[in-house]
């Protein structure tokens, strides 16, 4: 069953510009982790934090988690049109990878 | 990161026949194999673990008997979708984990296989 929800369902900036996702989870965790996914093709991995852990940067990316909340955002700053892709967010838990519905990002010339 | 590959990229097939795809972990072993679907603009759903040598267990609403997973070696897992329907065109994703079965390594993703069922 899907346990991470995602927001927005779909984004659109400009060049240059910040783009903000969040996921929120229903069960404890391990980790979670953010993966891109262009159309059609397979999925790469972005960053992973684990449940220890509050922010985690990695290049343009910043990911913070609050367990108290059972929330993470991933921040992607500096956006590139190349940036366009699918985003999701998957929760670890018991050894198993549950994806959110992802956020569909735009980011315009 | 390792290297997950799945075969073919894409099938197209008529319905009611089977279709088999290959996952392959290319430079690790892979003690355990999951099996994703994804249909067009949605988010990614397990829908089975498998463990080298053992069983697959299914997710609630998989039928195993239309979805035959074999994880026979550490390198390899087959996923057969049996009797294929339209309904069963989507995206269909592997996944490798190393280590200890159950455990804290890292999962990595093969590049899809789209099935189109006409």
């Amino acid at each position: 069953s899907q346990q991470g929800e995602e927001d927005p369902q779909a984004l659109s900036i400009q060049e240059g510009e910040n783009a903000t996702m969040n996921c929120s989870y229903k069960t404890s965790i391990n980790n979670l982790q953010w993966y891109r996914q262009n159309s059609g093709r397979g999925l790469v991995h972005l960053i992973l934090i684990r449940s220890n852990e509050r922010e985690k940067h990695s290049g343009r990316l910043r990911v913070t988690l609050d367990t108290s909340k059972k929330s993470s955002s991933l921040l992607i700053t500096a956006s590139r049109a190349a940036d366009t892709a699918s985003y999701f967010c998957a929760t670890k838990s018991y050894g198993k990878l549950t994806f959110g519905q992802g956020t569909i990002l735009t980011v315009h010339p | 990161g390792a290297v997950v590959s799945q075969h073919p990229s894409r099938v197209i097939c008529k319905s009611g026949t089977s279709v088999k795809i290959e996952c392959r972990s290319l430079d690790f072993q892979a003690t355990t194999m999951f099996w994703y679907r994804q249909f067009p603009k949605q988010s990614l759903m397990l829908m089975a673990t498998s463990n080298e040598g053992s069983k697959a267990t299914y997710e609630q609403g998989v039928e195993k008997d239309k979805f035959l997973i074999n994880h026979a070696s550490l390198t390899l897992s087959t996923l057969t979708v049996t009797s294929a329907h339209p309904e069963d065109s989507s995206f269909y994703i592997c996944s490798a984990r190393g280590g200890l079965a159950g455990g804290w390594g890292e999962q990595f993703f093969g590049p899809g296989t789209r099935l189109t069922v006409l």
